[in-house]
């Protein structure tokens, strides 16, 4: 039974380059989350999604910032013109559903470092 | 919104010895309190949670208390050894969606063999 799959691990990118980092949830789980850890600061919330909706992305920058959770396939958090602001741990949590009870399980993340 | 203060920031302790992390919340809705576990290069791992209508859980060496007056929640690690050692941090939610988390700083746990 497989965990949350991201990947890549790591992505280097240059500055105004796009950078897509990709979650697979566990088998069976249809919420998925976005989480940012900038150096040696606690994980903050970026997007909530559920298959084809965005739930809550009250944590999302208002700008470049992207991310969809089709019918098939993996989640993606997309960023478009990369700056060098944008280095940190991405990472992707899933759970079978929203309600009480439910516990979220982490994938190992991407490192984005922006050159 | 929440806010969630973690200390301390570093924590150095002893094989056999125990480790407190204590953990603060702003948000009086707050009801569910978990703490995950990192190691160096990879993500984090639940290790035990609390909800808001219990005020102590325990899971072999590791306890978490919770205090709804004074809005703080602690985690407790006894006969703590070398493979303890990690980053912990709390965290805390009052939304319906459990997923939706507001993580403390964390606390860097070394145990010395």
């Amino acid at each position: 039974n497989a965990g949350v799959m991201q990947n890549p691990r790591h992505l280097v990118r240059r500055r105004g380059q796009e950078a897509r980092l990709r979650c697979s949830p566990m088998k069976g789980h249809s919420h998925v989350y976005w989480y940012r850890q900038l150096p040696e600061e606690g994980l903050k919330f970026m997007v909530y999604l559920q298959k084809e909706n965005i739930i809550d992305e009250s944590g999302m920058p208002k700008e470049r910032f992207s991310a969809e959770f089709p019918k098939e396939g993996p989640s993606i958090l997309r960023i478009q013109q990369v700056v060098r602001g944008d280095s940190a741990a991405y990472f992707c949590a899933s759970s079978r559903t929203q309600g009480a009870g439910e516990k979220l399980f982490f994938g190992s993340g991407t490192q984005l470092s922006v050159l | 919104g929440e806010n969630v203060e973690q200390h301390p920031s570093t924590l150095s302790v002893q094989e056999g010895d125990s480790a407190v992390i204590k953990c603060t919340y702003s948000d009086s809705a707050s009801n569910y309190f978990p703490w995950y576990k990192q190691e160096l290069g990879k993500g984090p791992q639940l290790i035990i949670d609390i909800r808001s209508n219990v005020g102590e859980k325990k899971d072999q060496r590791i306890a978490v208390t919770l205090n709804k007056t004074a809005k703080h929640f602690s985690l407790h690690i006894t006969e703590t050894q070398p493979e303890d050692s990690a980053v912990y941090f709390c965290a805390a939610t009052s939304g319906t969606s459990y997923g939706k988390l507001t993580f403390g700083q964390g606390t860097i746990l070394t145990v010395h063999p």
